[in-house]
C-alpha cells in the first residue's frame, strides 16, 4: 500500500533557528511530490512540486529536495510567520487514474 | 478573487439529514478533487473529475457519499443520512489536467461540517 510519512509531527523553533522537515514515501508509479502549507481554518496552499530525484526548488526561506525515497523541506532562518502545518503529498498513477496521498503533516511553530 | 471557492463555509446539521456542498474551481482548471480532513490528519482523497467525468470514486467513504460535476464547471458533494463520524472539513481543489497527472492542486478553504 502506498504510504507517506512525515516527521517530526511537531516542531518548535526559535526565530532564526534553521531546521528540516522530512517526508518519506513508499509508492509505485510516482508522478510528483508536492509540498503545501496549511494555516488553521484554511485550505492547503501550494508551495513546490518535485518530479525526479536530485531536483531542488527554492522560495524565500524554504528549499525542497527530493531523493528516491524521501523529500526534505529545509527552512532557513525562520520567522514567526512561517508557523503553519506543512503537508507533503504524492501523486500516484493507478489504473489510468491519479490518486493523491497526503501525509499527516508537520506542525511548525516559530517563536519570536 | 479567482481562487477555488466553497459554499457554505460551515454547516451544522442533525444526524440523519442530507447535506450538499458546492465547489467552484479556478475557471481554466479541468480537474476537480474532493477531500475530507479531520483534526491532526492530512487531507484524505475522496474522488476527482476530469471535466464532467468522474474518473475515480472508489475512495468515497461509503455509498452515502456522492459527487457530481454536471457541466464540467462547479461540483457538488452530497452526504446522505449523515452520521456523527462525518463531522470533518471537506476540501475541494482544482488543477490543470496533464497526461502525466502531476499538476499542483489549488485548494479552497473548505466546508466545516458538524453533526449534532
Amino acid at each position: 500500500e502506498d504510504q507517506v510519512t512525515q516527521s517530526p509531527e511537531a516542531l518548535r523553533l526559535q526565530e532564526g533557528e534553521s531546521s528540516s522537515l522530512n517526508c518519506s514515501y513508499t509508492v509505485s508509479g510516482l508522478r510528483g511530490l508536492f509540498w503545501y502549507r496549511q494555516d488553521p481554518g484554511k485550505g492547503p496552499e501550494f508551495l513546490f512540486t518535485l518530479y525526479s530525484a536530485g531536483e531542488e526548488k527554492e522560495k524565500e526561506r524554504l528549499k525542497a529536495t527530493l531523493t528516491k525515497k524521501e523529500s526534505f523541506l529545509h527552512i532557513t532562518a525562520p520567522k514567526p510567520e512561517d508557523s503553519a502545518t506543512y503537508l507533503c503529498a504524492v501523486q500516484v498513477s493507478s489504473g489510468g487514474s491519479y490518486i493523491p496521498t497526503f501525509g499527516r503533516g508537520t506542525s511548525l511553530i516559530v517563536h519570536p | 478573487d479567482t481562487g477555488v471557492s466553497q459554499d457554505p463555509r460551515h454547516k451544522i446539521t442533525k444526524r440523519g439529514q442530507n447535506v450538499t456542498f458546492r465547489c467552484d474551481p479556478i475557471s481554466e482548471h479541468n480537474r476537480l478533487y474532493w477531500y475530507r480532513q479531520t483534526l491532526g490528519q492530512g487531507p484524505e482523497f475522496l474522488t476527482y473529475f476530469q471535466n464532467e467525468a468522474q474518473l475515480e470514486k472508489s475512495r468515497l467513504l461509503s455509498d452515502r457519499f456522492s459527487a457530481e460535476r454536471p457541466k464540467g464547471s462547479f461540483s457538488t458533494l452530497e452526504i446522505q443520512r449523515t452520521e456523527q463520524g462525518d463531522s470533518a472539513m471537506y476540501l475541494c481543489a482544482s488543477s490543470l489536467g496533464s497526461r502525466a497527472g502531476n499538476q499542483p492542486q489549488h485548494f479552497g478553504d473548505g466546508t466545516r461540517l458538524s453533526i449534532l
